[in-house]
């Protein structure tokens, strides 16, 4: 069974310092999301990306096609940071509606 | 501009109830999404739309049901409703299938059967 995996599942990170999240798949895919999830529970779309680096404010998102492997980068980590962060990706072949998505990995970011 | 919308957003029932989780958006998009999420898991697709009138099961859709009268409207439906129904759903929505374009979630519906 195709699978995401995500690591690490909790961190802990002091503000200021820099954070990266990773998502590894097992067959090649046509599109990768990073999500964030509030502590709330609201769902918000971070980054869709098949190939390369991608940044927005202090978050990169890269993927590395040939190792199956993609990171999520904070840098200057901040409190409001702390959320879940889950990766999503879409396999090649499989219809544009289905994601499989990772555990999520949850970060806390202390002051 | 509201997004997607859930209603209600929590909600207890017995078992062998039933109930109709409500999802609407307003960006005009094609595709339409229910997940449930359960502790320590990744989301799970349960239906699917592609368009008004178009439906189709994702991983885990027994004991649900759903209908797109509309494009605005993707309402999921529980019959006899079961413990292992117990969960958080989410109603999301893209303009493209997932190759294409991110997906717009809703804030989520915390369904308990007891």
């Amino acid at each position: 069974k195709n699978e995401v995996e995500q690591s690490p599942q909790n961190l802990t990170a002091q503000e200021g310092e820099f954070i990266t999240i990773n998502c590894s798949y097992s067959v090649g895919i046509s599109a990768l999301h990073w999500l964030q999830q509030h502590p709330g529970g609201g769902i918000v779309s971070l980054f869709m990306l098949s190939s390369g680096k991608k940044k927005h404010g202090r978050l990169i998102a890269t993927i590395n096609i040939q190792e199956k492997h993609s990171s999520l980068h904070i840098t200057a980590s901040h409190p409001r940071d702390s959320a879940v962060y889950i990766c999503a990706v879409m396999y090649s072949g499989a219809g544009s509606y289905q994601l499989t998505f990772g555990k999520g990995t949850k970060l806390s970011v202390i002051p | 501009n509201a997004g997607v919308t859930q209603t209600p957003k929590f909600r207890i029932l017995k078992i062998g109830q039933s109930m109709t989780l409500q999802c609407t958006q307003d960006m005009n998009h094609n595709y339409m999404y229910w997940y449930r999420q359960d502790p320590g898991m990744g989301l799970k697709l349960i239906y699917y739309s592609v368009g008004a009138g178009i439906t189709d099961k994702g991983e885990v859709p027994n004991g649900y049901n759903v209908s797109r009268s509309t494009t605005e409207d993707f309402p999921l439906r529980l019959e006899l409703a079961a413990p292992s129904q117990t969960s958080v759903y989410f109603c999301a929505s893209s303009i493209l299938g997932n190759r294409n374009q991110p997906q717009h979630f809703g804030d989520g519906t915390r369904l308990s059967i007891l």
